[in-house]
């Protein structure tokens, strides 16, 4: 079946300008996840949805920052006016998993370079 | 801030050799799992161990856990060159669905 999608795959913004970036979860996974992975780095959390309902978003840097998953599908994670600092892998994973830890399943993550 | 430190940071073997990862992690947790990672590509998921399980395996893979050192390592062996990537340990902490990663381990196998 389709694993997690992602997109755009790369994003080039100028300093200052807003982006969005989508994530596709595998259908009926009820957690998603985003992390942020800088160049030689492991991934780092930024927040998590189960459903609709945004349960944990202690890892987003800054208040430019925001993600939504209205219908507890699609994820959208925005930035805004965004810095050089953000400048990174995107990555989102989903999971079966309500309760209790599971596997997450990675999409291939979108690259974000601002200049 | 990440959670832990893997030994190596890169490690360079022959195609055939074994190859040994080691995690090791700061909080009491509720399980580990490993994740290869292919240049600009996604994280895959390899194995997950519980907390109140030492050993587990999975084709060429073994995996070993003490929670008492707060470590872990994942053994390849026979490594192939499609075995070339970075490897991470993941850790959920307790009454936590994120994972924390460490900074991996960029494996290259010669052919």
């Amino acid at each position: 079946g389709a694993g997690v999608s992602q997109s755009p795959r790369y994003k080039v913004a100028k300093r200052g300008q807003d982006v969005a970036l989508r994530c596709d979860p595998i259908s009926g996974h009820v957690s998603l996840f985003w992390y942020q992975q800088a160049l030689g780095q492991g991934p780092e959390f930024l927040t998590y949805f189960q459903n609709e309902a945004q349960l944990d978003k202690s890892g987003l840097p800054s208040d430019r920052f925001f993600a939504e998953r209205p219908e507890g599908s699609v994820s959208t994670l925005k930035i805004q006016r965004t810095q050089q600092e953000d400048s990174a892998v995107y990555l989102c994973a989903s999971s079966l998993a309500r309760t209790r830890s599971y596997e997450q399943y990675f999409g291939p993550g979108t690259r974000l370079t601002v200049t | 801030s990440q959670q832990g430190e893997e030994d190596p940071q890169a490690l360079s073997i022959q195609e055939g050799e074994n190859a040994t990862m080691n995690c090791s992690y700061k909080t009491s947790i509720n399980n580990l799992q490993w994740y290869r990672q292919n240049s600009g590509r996604g994280l895959v998921h390899l194995i997950l161990i519980r907390s109140n399980e030492r050993e587990k395996h999975s084709g060429r893979l073994r995996v070993t856990l003490d929670t008492s050192k707060k470590s872990s390592s994942l053994l390849i062996t026979a490594s192939r060159a499609a075995d070339t990537a970075s490897y991470f340990c993941a850790t959920d902490a307790r009454g936590a669905q994120k994972l924390v990663f460490g900074q991996g381990t960029r494996l290259t196998i010669n052919p």
